[in-house]
């Protein structure tokens, strides 16, 4: 089970430049995150996904654009890259929840970008 | 104001000893869950234990068990026999909205940072 795939690992990025992350998952799930951990700091929301053609902003949406056009993938695209945007970025995946919506978030193993 | 608060940037056990994390939270929902997640220096994310607010008792999962009082909105996390691998920074969350309202969305305190001690 490869679970949740992201690519790259790192990126070193200059300012202005873009780039998309990548983010795969084999569960079947249909709710997708993406997260941002700044250094010593939790997660911040980004966007998310409860299914394929279906998108919502989180807590720190601005920067970023996604888009889910199936229920494997889903890609976070940064345009003008800044400074403020250096930072580890998770990608989750999830199963539909039940009542109570008890299913825990699975994780990839983060993409770390340094925009300099 | 922060929903999630975790007061110990870093601890220090020793091994074989118990520890608490604390995380205290803030909510108005009745119905919301509390996760634990572990992140290695390596880090992934871990998901450890789940409490949610109308569960009679409080979780256990090995090693790991949630302290809930309900009342003072607080769930720390305990270590029992902690191991040198039960080092890393440890994450308080909370899932708001269980009856579906939430779709699935998490928030994170800032973590406590454990080292285990040979």
């Amino acid at each position: 089970n490869a679970g949740v795939t992201q690519t790259p690992k790192f990126r070193i990025l200059k300012i202005g430049q873009s780039m998309t992350l990548q983010c795969a998952q084999d569960m079947n799930h249909n709710y997708m995150y993406w997260y941002r951990q700044d250094p010593g700091m939790g997660l911040k929301l980004i966007y998310y996904s409860v299914g394929a053609g279906i998108t919502d902003k989180g807590e720190v949406p601005n920067g970023y654009n996604v888009s889910r056009s199936t229920t494997e993938d889903f890609p976070l695209r940064l345009e003008l890259a800044a400074p403020s945007q250096t930072s580890v970025y998770f990608c989750a995946s999830r199963r539909a929840g039940g009542i109570p919506d008890a299913s825990p978030l699975h994780f990839g193993n983060g993409t770390r970008l340094t925009v300099t | 104001a922060q929903k999630i608060t975790q007061t110990q940037p870093g601890m220090f056990v020793q091994e074989k000893e118990a520890v608490t994390l604390d995380c205290t939270y803030d909510t108005s929902d009745p119905s919301y869950g509390l996760f634990w997640y572990k992140q290695p220096s390596s880090g992934e994310m871990i998901f450890l234990i789940y409490q949610g607010s109308y569960d009679q008792q409080n979780a256990t999962e090995g090693r790991y068990s949630l302290n809930f009082q309900k009342a003072r909105k607080s769930a720390n996390l305990v270590i029992s026999a902690s191991q040198l691998g039960d080092s890393a920074m440890y994450f308080c969350a909370m899932r708001e909205g269980l009856g579906g309202t939430s779709y699935g969305k998490l928030t994170f305190g800032q973590g406590t940072i454990l080292t285990v001690h040979p």
